[in-house]
């Protein structure tokens, strides 16, 4: 089946800090991946995505490497902001599938 | 702003009671999404319409019912409330049948 695992947050970091937050999924044939955030009392919003194998997802100065191998697509940022305090959602779609299969979200706490 | 937009923001009513939430989706978008966001069940997929015709349902209890008009507009309701149905429900559309989908800022609905 499909399903993706996200690691249970929160995370809390300090400005400036590395981000990462671990994203594994299990799919049938090669889905497309997906990160999404939702700030505080908005909708998600698409931060990023990545097609196939190999191709690395990059918006905001957040990354996230389709590791096949792995079936990881990790999300990282080099140095978190206050302003990037939110939930985040990683997603996939399975290839030629219409529904979305999402984890359970992380919040990300980031103090000054 | 993703272009899709939802009406009502806030919702309050009593349990039993039945109420319509409303979506518009992107211009040009032919797809609409319905999702729950619970504390407690996190985002669930509910059902998805392609361009007025439902193409794939998920977790939607049968007290719940969708449609696309022919302007693309879609309208969820919910009947005979419960107390579990305070959420946060989510339309979201996309260009076609499947790929990325863009988020609209919700309806928030609280059972009394």
């Amino acid at each position: 089946g499909n399903s993706v695992t996200q690691m249970e947050g929160p995370v809390t970091l300090s400005e400036e800090a590395f981000l990462t937050i671990n994203c594994t999924y299990t799919a049938t044939g090669y889905p497309s991946l997906f990160w999404y955030v939702q700030y505080p009392g908005e909708g998600l919003q698409l931060l990023l995505k990545a097609t196939k194998a190999d191709d690395k997802g990059s918006n905001k100065g957040f990354e996230a490497t389709y590791r096949k191998e792995t079936t990881s697509f990790h999300l990282e940022k080099g140095s978190v902001q206050v302003s990037d305090s939110a939930v985040y959602f990683c997603a996939l779609i399975p290839y030629n599938f219409n529904k979305f299969y999402f984890g359970s979200g992380t919040k990300l706490n980031v103090k000054p | 702003d993703s272009g899709v937009t939802q009406t009502p923001k806030h919702l309050i009513t009593a349990t039993g009671q039945r109420v319509t939430l409303r979506c518009s989706p992107r211009s040009g978008d032919l797809s609409v999404y319905w999702y729950q966001q619970s504390l407690d069940q996190g985002l669930q997929f509910l059902i998805q319409y392609y361009n007025g015709e439902e193409r794939a349902k998920g977790n939607i209890l049968e007290r719940f019912s969708a449609q696309q008009f022919p302007d693309l507009h879609s309208e969820l309701n919910l009947s005979s409330l419960e107390l579990g149905d305070s959420a946060l429900y989510f339309c979201a559309s996309s260009v076609g049948l499947f790929g990325e989908q863009y988020f609209g800022p919700g309806t928030r609905l609280t059972v009394t």
